[in-house]
């Protein structure tokens, strides 16, 4: 069975760091690409970054962009999400989303992960 | 950057039949979009109903279907439970880039 725990939110200053991880289970972790999808209070879904399964390749929404790195860790089953210069606007539910591809050439999503809640306030 | 639109909200009778439309303010929606559609139950967390614009994931109910329909993607449902009363998401590519829409309220009332 499919797992994905994400890990890491919680409570951070304007201007401030925090790097979620997502520990991923029950399918093999390296042959598929990965995504963070984020979910502001009572708004929409945004896709925010993607990793392909060798983690050469990203993509950033512009909204993240130079403020945001993806990365993983194939021999830990671990994808994770360094952000830094954290504002209001990034206050979040954060989603982990298993990919049904290895390449983020075009966006592919099936297993979503319960999420894990950023909130940036002083 | 292209904007995939959704209706707001929409109302379906318990047993009825109700079409969800997504829209791209680029123009005319195409299986080069390979669209994707989503539900998120109140509460809960999303999960991926329709990819690559009408195939099912093994665990969507068969009362769902998509489609591209007058220049936009499709998702139908056909004989609405009350467990169907949920936002829908789509998704579109652009070049690469996946874009969601606003998402679409529905009732079954």
């Amino acid at each position: 069975e499919v797992e994905l725990l994400e890990s890491g939110g919680g409570l951070v200053q304007p201007g401030g760091s925090l790097r979620l991880s997502c520990s991923a289970s029950g399918f093999t972790f390296s042959s598929y690409a990965m995504h963070w999808v984020r979910q502001a209070p009572g708004k929409g879904l945004e896709s925010v970054s993607s990793i392909s399964s060798n983690g050469v390749r990203t993509y950033y929404a512009d909204s993240v962009k130079d403020r945001f790195t993806i990365s993983r860790d194939n021999s830990k089953n671990t994808l994770y999400l360094q952000m830094s210069s954290l504002r209001g606007e990034d206050t979040a539910v954060f989603y982990c989303v298993k990919a049904t591809r290895s390449d983020i050439s075009r966006p592919s999503f099936d297993y979503w992960g319960q999420g894990t809640l950023v909130t940036v306030s002083s | 950057q292209a904007v995939v639109t959704q209706e707001p909200s929409l109302t379906v009778s318990p047993g009825g039949t109700v079409t969800l439309t997504c829209g791209s303010t680029t123009g005319a929606v195409t299986s080069g979009h390979y669209p994707y559609w989503f539900q998120q139950n109140p509460g809960q967390t999303p999960r991926t109903l329709i990819y690559d614009t009408s195939r099912k994931q093994s665990w969507t109910p068969a009362r769902f279907s998509g489609s591209l329909l007058g220049g936009k993607a499709a998702l139908t449902l056909s004989g609405a439970q009350p467990e169907d009363e949920a936002e829908y998401y789509c998704l579109l590519s652009y070049s690469g880039a996946g874009v969601f829409g606003g998402g679409t309220k529905l009732t079954v009332l």
